[in-house]
């Protein structure tokens, strides 16, 4: 089974509107964590926000926030105000239980475009 | 400063061949991670060192190998190249925990020809 799902291989939006990326996730730790990263076309990884499976408050960081659903197994990355320079691949991942050198697995990624 | 530096960043070689691909981060951490990008932008996880030690080995042909010499270096090294090799191979650290980023190098776009 996928351990992260991303079922928005691409995405349109307006400019100066939100969005919200999906991403469905499948672990049996209690203990994980759930990452966005952004990658544009120039193709470096950007880390965006972080959201601990213990954490009772949705993450937030500038314009980006993580509506975080535990019971529903959901981490769905919200950006308010669009920008044309938004427009990006963005992954959803997740790194499972404590311990050295735990890898992230991604999700399949969403493509974004923001429309002028 | 580049935090997770990657060389080269373009590679383009014929079938056959071997290459390797260099990664060096500045940051101090313990762990360190080979991820391969195919042409779907699918990123998965090759290899994973924390203090210089093999942790994570997923499938990956045995063509591919890794070397650590020290906790701030990870090369990958590639015997016999195939064009399905043909890829972009990301370098990444963190520290451990589950709530630590990873960051990543800005990527080795490789092409087989």
């Amino acid at each position: 089974a996928q351990k992260i799902t991303q079922t928005q291989p691409g995405m349109f939006v307006q400019e100066k509107e939100a969005v919200t990326l999906d991403c469905t996730y499948d672990t049996s730790d209690q203990s994980y964590g759930l990452f966005w990263y952004k990658q544009p076309s120039s193709g470096e990884m950007i880390f965006l926000i972080y959201q601990g499976s213990y954490d009772e408050q949705n993450a937030t960081e500038g314009r980006y926030s993580l509506n975080f659903q535990k019971a529903r197994k959901s981490a769905n990355l919200v950006i308010s105000a669009s920008q044309l320079g938004d427009s990006a691949m963005y992954f959803c991942a997740m790194r499972e239980g404590e311990g050295s050198a735990r890898q992230l697995t991604f999700g399949s990624g969403t493509q974004l475009t923001v429309l002028p | 400063d580049t935090a997770v530096s990657q060389t080269p960043k373009y590679l383009v070689t014929q079938m056959g061949n071997d290459k390797s691909i260099k990664c060096e981060q500045n940051l101090g951490h313990d762990t360190m991670y080979w991820y391969k990008q195919d042409s779907k932008k699918f990123l998965k996880i090759m290899f994973s060192y924390n203090n210089k030690e093999l942790i994570i080995n997923e499938t990956v042909p045995n063509r591919f190998s890794p070397k650590s010499p020290d906790k701030a270096h990870l090369n990958l090294h590639i015997n016999s190249l195939e064009l399905g090799d043909s890829a972009v191979y990301f370098c990444a650290s963190s520290q451990p925990g589950v709530g630590t980023e990873a960051f990543f190098g800005q990527g080795t776009r490789l092409t087989v020809v």
